[in-house]
């Protein structure tokens, strides 16, 4: 019963450097999205996928890049970290297209930025 | 752009104690509601959907209710325990768009 896997757990960058953020799913989910959450901003949307090979931005995507090129995986991306993006990041994924219908979380990748 | 506002941001209560937990919204065209159980350092685990034409869903000691004509919605908890000690966030989506969630209330259980 794996569900979302996230990896790495804990990272620690410094600023400037470049990272990707693992996440897979084995329940033939075709809706996939990041969130990153943060005290006082609860979980906001970063990118989602309704399918392989189709990406959309959310309410923060600056920053960040995606790619959806299998049903199973959907990397995230951090192109020239900032300590802006010290975050708590968290992969999740559903049956529903567009998101809906109950929503499976992983576990969460903590990430610090120097 | 919808809002989705939790209040109290925390709560404590002591043990075997039945509670409320209150999410409302501005944008009552909503397809489903959700409430989500969120641990110290874990992901969201989803505890009940409401789709938007029912009115309530229950699992165990967890009742849900939705009143969308007035933009709420309410998770009771029946005869509370510690374990019960996390997080709840709701969060609603118009069944063509992501979901936008509340901030949470953080509920306390004492023994």
């Amino acid at each position: 019963n794996a569900g979302v896997t996230q990896t790495p757990k804990f990272q620690v960058l410094k600023t400037g450097q470049s990272m990707t953020l693992q996440c897979a799913q084995d329940m033939n989910h075709e809706y996939m999205s990041w969130y990153r959450q943060d005290p006082g901003m609860g979980l906001r949307l970063i990118h989602y996928s309704v399918g392989a090979g189709i990406t959309d931005q959310g309410e923060v995507p600056n920053g960040y890049n995606v790619s959806r090129s299998t049903t199973e995986d959907f990397p995230l991306r951090l192109l020239s970290a900032a300590p802006s993006q010290t975050s708590v990041y968290f992969c999740a994924s559903t049956k529903g297209l567009a998101g809906t219908g109950e929503l499976f979380f992983g576990e969460g990748s903590r990430l610090t930025v120097l | 752009k919808q809002e989705v506002t939790q209040i109290p941001a925390a709560l404590s209560v002591p043990e075997g104690e039945n509670l409320v937990l209150n999410c409302s919204f501005t944008d009552s065209a909503i397809y489903n509601l959700q409430w989500f159980r969120q641990d110290p350092g874990k992901g969201l685990t989803s505890l009940l959907l409401i789709q938007s034409s029912q009115r309530e869903q229950t699992s165990g000691r967890l009742n849900a209710s939705l009143d969308k004509s007035s933009g709420r919605s309410t998770l009771y908890i029946a005869a509370s325990q510690p374990g019960d000690s996390a997080t709840y966030l709701c969060a609603t989506d118009k069944g063509n768009t992501p979901l936008v969630f509340g901030k949470g209330t953080r509920l306390s259980v004492i023994a």
